[in-house]
């Protein structure tokens, strides 16, 4: 069973910063890897979808990279600002148990401090 | 291109009443899937539909939980009876086919409080 953990649980930093969210996963038979962004009170936004022929994709000051033979992903954010407070998601995709459906960390809690 | 719409967006029951909650997905998705959010952890997948027939229910609650998606667009998913175990987000989102290489576009989910 596909299971993900992301580290840290919690983080917060002064603005302007630039900070890593990691994630790990079990299973390296994934099809891809999706980071969120989820506000209080919101639903998911997608931010990065990396393919698992992919090393990276990057959107802006975010970029994210996969190993997916060591099953880890980080989440680099450049130049953090007080908008970027939210919580980060990491989601794989694999076809485990029937379902073509992600597997959802814990996620981390980001604060930036003005 | 309008998003996922769920409703109602905030719901409060007593614990062994029944709730339902509605979701329209983005036009044209074929795939849809209900997630359970229970508060500080990350979204379980409860079911996925492809068009109107189910790909898995593996982790849906049967003994009180129900989803359906007639005519392969708007689903409903219904608790009867709630337990207070059940209070969470329930999460709709769809994807045009199957999720492999596609994005996973979410609604804004329905809060549920069971007291």
């Amino acid at each position: 069973k596909q299971e993900v953990t992301q580290i840290p649980a919690a983080l917060s930093v002064p603005e302007g910063e630039n900070l890593v969210l990691n994630c790990s996963f079990t299973d390296s038979a994934i099809y891809n890897l999706q980071w969120f962004r989820q506000d209080p009170g919101k639903g998911l936004t997608s931010l990065l979808l990396i393919q698992s022929s992919q090393r990276e994709q990057t959107s802006g000051r975010l970029n994210a990279s996969l190993d997916k033979s060591s099953g880890r992903s980080t989440l680099y954010i450049a130049a953090s600002q007080p908008g970027d407070s939210a919580t980060y998601l990491c989601a794989v995709f694999d076809s485990g148990g029937g379902a073509d459906g992600l597997t959802f960390g814990k996620g981390t809690h980001l604060i930036i401090q003005p | 291109e309008a998003g996922v719409a769920q409703s109602p967006r905030y719901k409060i029951i007593e614990k062994r009443q029944s709730v339902a909650f509605w979701c329209n997905p983005i036009s044209g998705h074929a795939t849809l899937y209900w997630y359970q959010q229970i508060l500080g952890q990350g979204p379980k997948l409860l079911i996925q539909f492809q068009n109107n027939g189910v790909v898995d229910d593996s982790q849906l609650p049967k003994d009180r939980f129900s989803a359906e998606r007639l005519k392969g667009v708007d689903s409903t998913l219904k608790i009867q009876p709630a337990k207070l175990e059940d209070s969470a987000v329930y999460l709709c989102a769809s994807t045009s086919q199957g999720g492999i290489g596609n994005t996973i576009y979410f609604g804004e989910g329905s809060w549920l409080t069971v007291v």
